[in-house]
């Protein structure tokens, strides 16, 4: 039943490593994004997708990559995890048609000791 | 009472009042505003939006108000309720192109029953 679905919800891992989240929605959305919310709440997009093509890619260093396998799913892959980098990270998907009306996952929640 | 964002303020209403949440948005080019609702643990949630040719919007409790003249936006709650408690964001959407939708800081709402 879950809109747009994220996992893991949790993740504790060292500086350095790298790491995987996921995320898949069935609304049948042809837009998905990545957010990033840091310890003050603020909420800042890093990437879109409009069916499977990159369509926003803000200023993230390049150790973040995103890939859309198809319209559903859009994961986000880290590498040489930094301490800066704890945050929760938001999926999210949208019909490009009314892209101001956002369905968000639950988040995950990354932290890196 | 009311609160004026863009640092992380929060407001305290009593149950039963009406609260009022300010937004101050930048950029005259937006053609939507956008109010989203963040309970705690989990991801924003849509709850209303206006087009940029109009200066209010009513939904079920909720109302937006937007003053383009001094780039202001509002949200009023009827009649709150202690699940309206969480964090508010407003937000704008960019005509034009790949239209991104930025995010302010968020207002924090507490309601004392």
């Amino acid at each position: 039943d879950t809109a747009v679905s994220q996992t893991p919800k949790y993740l504790v891992t060292q500086m350095g490593n790298d790491k995987s989240i996921k995320c898949e929605q069935n609304l049948g959305h042809d837009t998905m994004y990545w957010y990033k919310q840091d310890s003050k709440k603020f909420l800042k997009i890093m990437f879109s997708y409009n069916n499977k093509e990159l369509i926003i890619n803000e200023t993230v260093p390049n150790r973040f990559s995103p890939k859309s396998p198809d319209k559903a799913h859009l994961n986000l892959h880290i590498n040489s995890l930094e301490l800066g980098d704890s945050a929760v990270y938001f999926c999210a998907s949208s019909l490009i048609s009314s892209a101001y009306t956002i369905y968000f996952g639950e988040g995950s929640w990354l932290t890196v000791v | 009472g009311e609160s004026v964002g863009l640092h992380l303020p929060t407001l305290s209403v009593q149950e039963g009042d009406n609260s009022i949440i300010n937004c101050a948005y930048s950029n005259s080019a937006s053609d939507y505003f956008i109010w989203y609702k963040q309970e705690s643990g989990k991801g924003p949630q849509f709850i209303i939006d206006i087009r940029s040719n109009m200066d209010k919007r009513q939904g079920q409790r909720v109302t937006v108000l937007l003053n383009k003249t001094v780039k202001h936006l509002s949200l009023q709650i009827a009649a709150t309720q202690p699940g309206d408690s969480a964090v508010y964001f407003c937000a704008e959407r960019r005509s034009g192109g790949y239209q991104k939708v930025t995010f302010g800081t968020g207002t924090k709402l507490q309601v004392i029953p």
